[in-house]
């Protein structure tokens, strides 16, 4: 059972570029969630998914956008990437059919705008 | 706006002890608590979840409290070891599993 797989896991990417961080999950879990990580700084929430064809923004959406096409897979694109996007970002997912689950986390993606 | 804080930012102890990580939170208004666990390089692995309606939950040589009318929580890590060593984040669920994170306590056990 592989859980929440997110690649790449490291990129280098040049000021304007764009790309789209990939994550998928095999436990047919409904909600899905985007978090990027500064150094030395907690979680937050860029984006999320209650279902497929269903995303909202979270507390720091400026600057990416998100898809749910499928439920195993949400996507984050970067369209202009910019040095304030350097972070670590993780996938997250958790079945809300049943309450109080914790989220599952990716290994996350390391990204680096120069 | 939720915030959450975590005292303290780093910690250093002797193999063996028992110690206690501090999570605040300034809206008690929230489903539930987790803490998690992350180690360098990798994503967040879940310890422990606690409900609203709970004080304290336990798994092992953790426990996690509650006081919600005070926004408090804290994790309580028995007998140290040496792979206790890690970054412990505290977040609350303030509904949709929408998680606001603490910036996280780096925890250091010496041999």
């Amino acid at each position: 059972n592989a859980g929440v797989t997110q690649t790449p896991k490291f990129r280098i990417l040049k000021i304007g570029q764009s790309m789209t961080l990939q994550c998928a999950q095999d436990m047919n879990h409904n909600y899905m969630y985007w978090y990027r990580q500064d150094p030395g700084m907690g979680l937050k929430l860029i984006y999320y998914s209650v279902g497929a064809g269903i995303t909202d923004k979270g507390e720091v959406p400026n600057g990416y956008n998100v898809s749910r096409s499928t439920t195993e897979d949400f996507p984050l694109r970067l369209e202009l990437a910019a040095p304030s996007q350097t972070s670590v970002y993780f996938c997250a997912s958790v079945n809300d059919r049943f309450p109080n689950q914790p989220q599952h986390f990716g290994d996350g993606t390391r990204l680096s705008i120069l | 706006k939720q915030e959450v804080t975590q005292i303290p930012a780093a910690l250093s102890v002797p193999e063996g002890e028992n110690l206690v990580l501090n999570c605040s939170f300034t809206d008690s208004a929230i489903y539930n608590l987790q803490w998690f666990r992350q180690d360098p390089g990798k994503g967040l692995t879940s310890l422990l979840l606690i409900q609203s309606s709970q004080r304290e939950q336990t798994s092992g040589r953790l426990n996690a409290s509650l006081d919600k009318s005070s926004g408090r929580s804290t994790l309580y890590i028995a007998a140290s070891q040496p792979g206790d060593s890690a970054t412990y984040l505290c977040a609350v669920n303030q509904g949709a599993q929408k998680l606001v994170f603490g910036q996280g306590t780096r925890l250091t056990i010496n041999p």
